[in-house]
C-alpha cells in the first residue's frame, strides 16, 4: 500500500520561512504534488514533483527526493493568509492522476 | 479562472435514502473524481471516470456507489442507502491532460445523514 506522514502542526510568524515535510511509502508513484486547503474550502493545487528536485513558484517552491522518499513544501515570506493545512499526495493510477492524501499539516501564522 | 461547480452545497437525508451529488467540471477538462473528506480527516479517493467510464475506483467506492455523466458537462455521484459513515465532504474534481497543472477541486457538497 501507500502511506505519507507529514506532521500535524507547524506554527511561524508573518515574514518567516516555513518547510512542511513529507515522507512517504509506495510501490510506485508518478510523482508528488501539494494541495492547500483553507478551513471549509477546497483544496487548492500548489505544486508538482515528478523529478527529483526543486520546483519554484513563487513564494511557494517543492522538493522532492526519490532515494529518500521524501520530499517538502517551503513557504517563503509568510503571510497570515497562509494559514491554511496543507497535504502532500502521491501520483499514481493507470491516469498518473490518482491522488493518495497525508493526512495534511495545519500552518499557523502569528503576527 | 475556470471553476468546478457543486451542488448542493450541503444535503441532508436520512439513513437509508439515496443522494445524487452534482458537479459540472471545467469545460476542457478530461479527467474527472470523486473525493470525500470526513470532517478532521484527509481527502480520499473514490474513483476517477475518463472517456464515458469508470477508470479506477478505492475499496471505498462499492455498489452503494455510482457515478454518472450525462450529457456533456455533469458529473454525478449516487449514493444508494445512505449510512451513517457516508456524512462527510464530497468534492469533484477535474484535469486536463497533463498532471502538471494539478486538479481543479470544486467547493464541495458536505452530505450530512441523520
Amino acid at each position: 500500500g501507500q502511506s505519507l506522514e507529514q506532521p500535524s502542526e507547524v506554527t511561524a510568524v508573518e515574514g518567516a520561512i516555513v518547510q512542511i515535510n513529507c515522507t512517504y511509502q509506495t510501490s510506485g508513484f508518478y510523482g508528488l504534488s501539494w494541495y492547500q486547503q483553507h478551513d471549509g474550502g477546497a483544496p487548492t493545487f500548489l505544486s508538482y514533483n515528478a523529478l527529483d528536485g526543486l520546483e519554484e513558484t513563487g513564494r511557494f517552491s517543492s522538493f522532492l527526493s526519490r532515494s529518500d522518499s521524501y520530499g517538502y513544501l517551503l513557504l517563503q515570506e509568510l503571510q497570515m493568509k497562509d494559514s491554511a493545512s496543507y497535504f502532500c499526495a502521491l501520483n499514481y493510477g493507470g491516469s498518473q492522476g490518482n491522488l493518495i492524501f497525508g493526512k495534511g499539516t495545519k500552518l499557523s501564522v502569528k503576527p | 479562472e475556470p471553476e468546478v461547480t457543486q451542488t448542493p452545497s450541503h444535503q441532508v437525508t436520512q439513513m437509508g435514502q439515496e443522494v445524487i451529488l452534482r458537479c459540472v467540471p471545467i469545460s476542457n477538462h478530461l479527467y474527472f473524481y470523486w473525493y470525500r473528506q470526513i470532517l478532521g480527516q484527509k481527502v480520499e479517493f473514490l474513483v476517477s471516470f475518463y472517456n464515458n467510464e469508470i477508470s479506477e475506483k478505492s475499496e471505498i467506492f462499492d455498489d452503494q456507489f455510482s457515478v454518472e455523466r450525462p450529457d456533456g458537462s455533469n458529473f454525478t455521484l449516487k449514493i444508494r442507502s445512505t449510512k451513517l459513515e457516508d456524512s462527510a465532504m464530497y468534492f469533484c474534481a477535474s484535469r486536463e491532460q497533463g498532471v502538471r497543472r494539478g486538479y481543479t477541486f470544486g467547493s464541495g457538497t458536505r452530505l450530512t445523514v441523520v
